[in-house]
């Protein structure tokens, strides 16, 4: 069974880094792509980025090139989203996804990340 | 790279069928054949319904089908439950291995 599995919620205060994870099981998981997608309190989805596990090949939105950075680590099978610097404006649920095609075919429950003084 | 565009809201009584439009470009909806679409329901995931324009993956309704005119994509969702009530977003390949959202529809069944 594929299955992505997120970190935890966390609750940050504006300035600080963060990195949250998204371990992949269940499929060969340098094989696939990985996606981030945003998801703003009441708002749409945002395709944000997304990494190859293979070589690390890595794209991004124009939206949120240097604003955030993707990675990942194939030996323990989890990617990786990370800031330097949070602002309020980054509060929001952020979702993994397998990409395959050019379409998110299995989603991760979704890390709550908020940034708040 | 703006966010495809669809109707705010839609809604329809059980039985009946809605259709959902995403409205892109030439450069992204309309220059291929890889629109996908999501539905969520409030505090979940998204969930894949429909990929590559038309197909539906395994473990999604056949009840829900996708189909393209030019610059815009449709979802067509017939014999409407009460569990199809959910936002569903549009989403398109725009180029440069980068995908494109709509702002996504909220379904209302009566």
């Amino acid at each position: 069974e594929v299955q992505l599995v997120q970190s935890g919620a966390e609750v940050k205060k504006p300035g600080e880094s963060l990195k949250i994870s998204c371990k992949g099981s269940g499929y060969s998981f340098t094989n696939y792509w990985i996606g981030w997608v945003r998801q703003m309190p009441g708002k749409g989805l945002e395709w944000m980025g997304i990494i190859y596990p293979g070589d690390s090949d890595t794209r991004y939105s124009p939206s949120f090139q240097g604003r955030v950075t993707i990675s990942v680590d194939k030996s323990i099978n989890t990617a990786y989203l990370q800031w330097s610097s949070l602002k309020a404006s980054d509060t929001a649920m952020y979702y993994c996804a397998r990409e395959y095609g050019n379409y998110l075919d299995y989603w991760g429950q979704g890390t709550l990340v908020t940034v708040s003084s | 790279q703006s966010a495809l565009t669809q109707p705010a809201s839609v809604s329809g009584s059980p039985g009946q069928s809605i259709t959902i439009s995403c409205t892109g470009t030439s450069s992204d909806v309309g220059s291929n054949d890889l629109v996908s679409w999501y539905q969520q329901h409030p505090g979940k995931a998204p969930k894949l319904m429909i990929y590559e324009g038309s197909k539906r993956p395994s473990g999604a309704s056949n009840r829900f089908s996708g189909s393209k005119s030019g610059n815009t994509a449709s979802l067509t969702i017939s014999g409407l439950q009460a569990e199809d009530e959910a936002d569903y977003y549009c989403c398109s390949y725009a180029g440069s291995s980068t995908l494109v959202f709509g702002g996504g529809t909220k379904l209302t069944v009566l």
